[in-house]
């Protein structure tokens, strides 16, 4: 069973075009993040939401927008993609409040190339 | 303030060798220590963690030295072997921060047979 699933894996896509890209954990955790990593494998926290609500939205265009229905799920839309955008985006979730520390678990990435 | 500066940014260690990752951080507020291993293809992956109220933290092969003074931490793979070839990562959060990692640059790992 698949902890942190996250679709489509990879996604090449023209500039200027919206895409979406999927998450879901089974961890029955209460906070989701999306991460980005990219060309030179840096990683950096985009969003996270606890419970539904966004609690960090770091310095990201607007273009970028998160959406969390449910606990569970935790979605990213791109509007007018652009060359820059391309990486590899990683969800990710853990469990705040259990007092082992934030471990956190990451999908296996969705590769964005935007051409 | 919020960076971590890891390095090497590449190792090359013989099989059975010790392979060393340091990695410095600014915040003196940081409070959790974790490293991730991440291999081809695949998601980070917790591999060990430490918080700053103990010096050393040793899980099988795997070894987190933390200096507080020098606001310095370093992985040590012990014994390493080909499977550890990977590309490891540093960070630093606030544990009450819900999770925010502040990730090193990486370190990418070869074990040669």
């Amino acid at each position: 069973d698949t902890a942190v699933s996250q679709t489509p894996k990879y996604l090449v896509t023209q500039m200027g075009n919206d895409k979406s890209i999927k998450c879901e954990q089974n961890l029955g955790h209460d906070t989701m993040y999306w991460y980005k990593q990219d060309s030179k494998k840096f990683l950096k926290i985009m969003f996270s939401y606890n419970n539904k609500e966004l609690i960090i939205n770091e310095t990201v265009p607007n273009r970028f927008s998160p959406k969390s229905p449910d606990k569970a799920h935790l979605n990213l839309h791109i509007n007018s993609l652009e060359l820059g955008d391309s990486a590899v985006y990683f969800c990710a979730s853990s469990q705040t409040g259990t007092g082992t520390g934030n471990t956190i678990y990451f999908g296996e990435g969705s590769w964005l190339t935007v051409v | 303030q919020q960076q971590v500066k890891q390095s090497p940014q590449s190792l090359i260690v013989q099989k059975g060798g010790i392979s060393i990752i340091n990695c410095a951080y600014e915040n003196t507020a940081f409070d959790y220590f974790p490293w991730y291993q991440q291999f081809p293809g695949k998601g980070p992956a917790l591999l060990i963690a430490i918080r700053p109220d103990v010096s050393e933290k040793k899980e099988g092969r795997f070894t987190i030295s933390f200096n507080k003074s020098a606001k310095q931490f370093s992985l040590h793979i012990m014994d390493s072997q080909p499977g550890d070839s990977a590309t490891y990562f540093c960070a630093a959060s606030l544990s009450s921060n819900t999770g925010k990692l502040i990730f090193g640059q990486g370190t990418t790992l070869q074990v040669k047979p």
